[in-house]
């Protein structure tokens, strides 16, 4: 149980075009979904919180027009990078939670594969 | 500063041996601590799991400890197998006093290499 589908897994385009990745909850509703980032050698990093049927939470320094996050449902969050630069070049990883749990103190988050983004 | 810290940044072990990883954070107060694998580009997959009033948790040939008074914790996995190659993550949960949750704090990982 508790599995996260992140697809595309890798994905590689020219500078200037925007790239959609999807996150999945496939056997358990999550009303909130967590997005990362990863650079080499480097701890994840989140991004945002998506939250089911609202606005995206933002952390301090993530450009929400750049990255553009929509949770329109309770088992999928899509992540899309508007007009990618190399600099966005990076490892993106999302995650969920399951709305089943008791407390919201354990923050139990379900990883998702990770999409490796290459932009040229 | 981060505020969970991992050591060592890398080590490479011989197959069947054992090794021991290191994490120390600040998180205070902390709901639970987690140790992580992560394959090389693939997201991280959960190993244990520990509460602050938890000494100790096994999966298989990992084992977790936790030292809530010093705040720290180990990952010790035992007769290494070529396949235990990855990066390991220590994430500690902060604690909230509101019906809220705490953002995942993420260690940079242990980056173990096992040879044949």
């Amino acid at each position: 149980g508790a599995v996260v589908s992140q697809h595309p897994s890798r994905v590689i385009c020219k500078s200037g075009t925007s790239v959609k990745i999807e996150c999945r909850s496939l056997d358990f509703q999550a009303t909130t979904m967590f997005w990362y980032r990863q650079f080499p050698k480097q701890s994840l990093m989140l991004m945002a919180t998506s939250n089911e049927g609202s606005k995206a939470t933002y952390e301090q320094g993530v450009e929400k027009d750049k990255f553009l996050i929509n949770h329109a449902s309770l088992t999928l969050s899509t992540l899309t990078v508007t007009s990618a630069h190399p600099e966005d070049s990076s490892f993106y990883i999302c995650s969920a939670r399951d709305r089943r749990q008791p407390t919201l103190a354990k923050n139990i988050q379900y990883f998702g594969a990770g999409t490796r983004l290459s932009v040229l | 500063k981060n505020q969970v810290e991992q050591s060592p940044q890398s080590l490479i072990i011989l197959e069947g041996k054992n090794c021991t990883l290191q994490c120390n954070y600040t998180v205070s107060p902390f709901s639970n601590l987690r140790w992580y694998k992560q394959d090389t580009g693939r997201g991280p997959v959960s190993l244990t799991i520990m509460t602050f009033s938890e000494n100790t948790k096994s999966n298989g040939r990992y084992t977790a400890t936790l030292d809530a008074d010093t705040k720290q914790s180990s990952l010790h996995i035992t007769a290494s197998q070529l396949s235990d190659s990855a990066s390991y993550i220590c994430v500690v949960t902060p604690l909230m006093t509101t019906d809220s949750w705490g953002k995942l704090q993420f260690g940079a990982g242990t980056q173990v290499v096992v040879t044949p």
